[in-house]
């Protein structure tokens, strides 16, 4: 099983362009949720969806949008990149009725100029 | 609200000395509490956890127990490895609505031959 892939691994952005990062897993769970990772910080939580065709918003969801597109599939979109958005973003999964343990991607590395 | 403390990093050890992490944490109710790891240019990968007090979590040499009369859930290991240098995340889910999940900031260890 792949588990939970991400893309972009890296990407470099000028301020105020756009771009949507995709998450997908293969592991049939109903909960999905990007991060960001900051020093320092730990992760926080931007925007989370509990179940398909619903997405709810987490901590630190200014500046961002979601979709999830299908049961597999969660995608997270800048539509104009501040500096402040640069991070690591990672995405994870969980099968939320049977276990609080969640999977993660293996992150995109963000670089807002 | 909830909140995860961990102790500041890095942590430097030599290869086969005890190593011990310190968590605290600040929820109500009853939290699960975990330890997640992230190898260099990787994304968290459970290493623990346990769901109730006195439960004792254990991986890989790794041990924690919910201490609940403390609030802690500290990481221990007899004797360290270099493979063990990463990043260790505490944390904590509430269990409750869509299983929101707070994690602390993060230690870094670092063992040396």
């Amino acid at each position: 099983n792949a588990g939970v892939t991400q893309t972009p691994k890296f990407q470099v952005l000028k301020t105020g362009q756009s771009m949507t990062l995709q998450c997908a897993q293969d592991m049939n769970h109903n909960s999905m949720y990007w991060y960001r990772q900051d020093p320092g910080m730990g992760l926080r939580l931007i925007y989370y969806s509990a179940s398909e065709g619903t997405t709810d918003k987490g901590e630190v969801p200014n500046g961002y949008n979601v979709s999830r597109l299908n049961k597999r599939e969660f995608s997270l979109r800048l539509e104009s990149a501040a500096p402040s958005q640069t991070s690591v973003y990672f995405c994870a999964s969980s099968d939320q009725l049977n276990s609080d343990t969640q999977y993660f991607g293996p992150g995109t590395r963000l670089t807002v100029l | 609200g909830n909140s995860v403390t961990q102790m500041e990093g890095p942590v430097t050890l030599s290869e086969e000395a005890f190593l011990t992490i310190n968590c605290t944490y600040t929820a109500t109710g009853y939290p699960s509490l975990f330890w997640y790891v992230q190898y260099p240019g990787e994304g968290l990968q459970l290493l623990l956890k346990a769901t109730k007090a006195d439960d004792k979590g254990s991986n890989k040499g790794f041990e924690a127990t919910y201490r609940k009369e403390t609030t802690s859930f500290h990481l221990e290991k007899g004797s360290v490895q270099v493979s063990d240098s990463a990043v260790y995340f505490c944390a904590l889910s509430d269990r409750g609505g869509y299983q929101k999940v707070t994690f602390g900031t993060g230690t870094k260890l670092q063992v040396i031959p």
